[in-house]
């Protein structure tokens, strides 16, 4: 199967930094990365497709990216709507896989 | 407007079965695979598996095989799925989430949640 490893598993951020998430594949996935939001006791939001675009209706402020093995999900200015956990997920080979998480909170 | 309408919460016993439902309205049942994921309290997505309800194939996740059964039925656009054999380690929430077959689109809509708690 293929891993895909997320750092960090959490983060203390302040309204208006810039947040970097990163998921690494264990193996070649091309562009068939997605991010996804998600808030306490709801279900995931499709953030991210194909690695670097945006889902509709997701503000401008968040983009995708990717280098390599490297996936990485970004959030310019963030703002306190933006306090979620935040998955990747890659689909280019069963069995689909996500990563770990990544939680953002408050300082 | 498109909604994935899950079941309510479930309690079972230990070594039985679940089954839970995703009702779908607001587009073409066929035209979407329906994938499930299972979600540990605090934890990651997993992956279960998908069906696809025009013609009822199927694929799993290893990790699931022979204890997951997903099926379909288009009177009702309602898909399902069962678990069995079930052990603590089931007890989680279960997400239904379609993707389109010619699209390609994946996971844009996802169904509310399922917490299946499985104590004796």
């Amino acid at each position: 199967d293929i891993q895909m490893t997320q750092s960090p598993s959490s983060m203390s951020v302040s309204l208006g930094d810039t947040v970097t998430i990163t998921c690494r594949a264990s193996q070649d996935v091309g562009i068939y990365v997605n991010w996804f939001q998600q808030k306490p006791g709801k279900s995931p939001r499709r953030m991210i497709y194909r690695a670097t675009n945006l889902a509709d209706g997701v503000p401008s402020r968040f983009s995708g990216s990717w280098s390599g093995s490297d996936y990485s999900l970004t959030i310019n200015s963030l703002e306190s709507e933006d306090v979620a956990d935040y998955h990747c997920l890659q689909y280019d080979e069963y069995p689909l896989t996500f990563g770990s998480g990544t939680k953002l909170q408050i300082k | 407007q498109v909604q994935l309408q899950q079941s309510g919460a479930e309690l079972v016993k230990p070594g039985s079965s679940v089954k839970i439902s995703c009702k779908t309205s607001g587009y073409t049942f066929t035209t979407y695979d329906m994938h499930w994921m299972k979600q540990q309290p605090g934890n990651g997505l997993e992956w279960i598996g998908w069906i696809s309800p025009g013609n009822g194939d199927t694929k799993y996740n290893q990790k699931f095989n022979g204890r997951a059964t997903l099926t379909a039925d288009k009177s009702s656009n309602t898909a399902y799925m069962q678990l069995s054999s079930l052990t603590s380690e089931d007890s989680a929430v279960y997400f239904c989430a379609r993707v389109g077959r010619a699209s390609g689109v994946l996971f844009d809509y996802w169904g509310q949640g399922v917490m299946v708690t499985v104590s004796s």
